[in-house]
Order: structure tokens, then sequence, then C-alpha cells
């Protein structure tokens, strides 16, 4: 596709149980960031990878936050025990290797998580 | 720590009407400073940055480090301005700090 695909769109699940969220990037793009983006808030720095290795994780809020990029290209957040408080959109975007200086992040439509 | 501060959430001008989105940043090193905007069901996307100095959709943007302030300015609104629009920030680490955005609404 043309640009950052995220599924699901909408997930409703039930505190405490587990939840996986897709993004794929734009093809060729190296980089790849997973932000949150809570009701009334500007999105919030999750990780950042950098090809596969995440090259910077200091947003994820506690070990119940997890995120994979086994090949490169398409990441999985992963979210363990999940409570109310995690309820967001997760915006994921991705940009050209060396291009972050320009600040163009690309982003996804999200996926929206409402925890019950 | 790297922080970017939008003190107004919701801004309504009328329609050719100038406008002024304020912005202001905390950081210790140099920043880069950026315009995200997001239209009506549309996804977040880059409006302009301040290295470029350039003007998108008759917007432009300057950098005060003294005042630390990145403020977004259009000396006419238009109607398909209305959106919301988030400042944001990237210091050494390579992610971008955003604000919590501010809604403007061009009134006809």
């Amino acid at each position: 596709g043309a640009g950052v695909s995220q599924t699901p769109s909408n997930k409703v699940t039930e505190k405490g149980k587990y939840v996986e969220l897709r993004c794929d990037p734009i093809s060729g793009h190296t980089a790849l960031y997973w932000y949150r983006q809570s009701l009334g808030q500007g999105p919030e720095f999750l990780i950042y990878f950098q090809g596969t290795g995440a090259a910077d994780d200091s947003g994820l809020p506690n070990d119940r936050f997890f995120a994979v990029r086994p090949e490169g290209s398409v990441s999985t957040l992963k979210i363990q025990r999940t409570e109310r408080g995690d309820s967001a959109v997760y915006l994921c975007a991705s940009s050209l290797q060396g291009a972050f200086n320009t600040g163009e992040l690309f982003f996804g439509e999200g996926s929206r998580l409402t925890v019950l | 720590a790297q922080r970017v501060t939008q003190p107004e959430k919701l801004l309504s001008v009328f329609k050719g009407a100038p406008v002024e989105l304020k912005c202001n940043y905390s950081y210790s090193g140099s920043p880069e400073l950026f315009w995200y905007v997001q239209y009506s069901r549309q996804r977040l996307q880059l409006l302009l940055r301040h290295i470029s100095r350039e003007s998108i959709k008759g917007f432009t943007a300057d950098l005060n480090k003294g005042e630390t302030s990145f403020h977004l300015k259009k000396p006419f609104a238009q109607e398909e301005d209305s959106a919301m629009y988030y400042c944001a920030l990237s210091g050494s680490a390579r992610q971008l700090t955003f604000g919590s955005g501010t809604q403007l609404t061009v009134l006809p």
C-alpha cells in the first residue's frame, strides 16, 4: 500500500487480556515509531526501531508493553494484562533512514484500543 | 528533558482574519521544531519545519530561541485551515515530542 497501515483499527478488550497491534510501514522505510495518544493529548512517544532493533524504548510505560520488528518491516506492539488506563489510540509512523532530522514521520490512521 | 506547550486547546477565528497558534518549548540544547496538522478524518501529517524556513499553505513559523517559542502564523485564515495542529520538538533523541495540540476552527 501507499501509506502506513495499522490493524486493527478498533479493538475492544477486557481488563487483564492480552492485545497485539500491528503496523506495516511504508516500503523502504527503515525507521519505525510507536506513539500513544490519549483523549485530549498529543502523541506520546513509546518506542523507535531502526531496522530490526529497538533503538530507543524509553517511552514504554512499564514491562507490560513490548514491541518487536523481527524482519525490519512489520512491527507488533504487545500489551499484556491490559488495564483501563491503556485505552488510547496507538499510532505507528515510519520514516526513511537518515531523514529523521527533517522531522517527516509518516503516520498511520491508528489503532483505537478500549479496555473495559 | 524536552517539553512542548501549546497553551490554547481551542482557537476560533473568522475567515480572512489573521491566526496565530502558540507553541513554547523547553530544551537545553539546540532543538529542531516542527508543526504537524491533522485534518478531519485524515492522518497526522507534517506541515512545516523550522530548518526549511518555508511557507506551506500560507503558514509560516519562526523559531525564537530567546523566547523559546515557535508560533504558527497565517495572515488570512481559510475555512479549509480548520484542523488540529500539533507543535513538535526533536532534540538529541531520535524521536519527536509533541504538544497537546490546538483545535483551530475558521468560521465563515
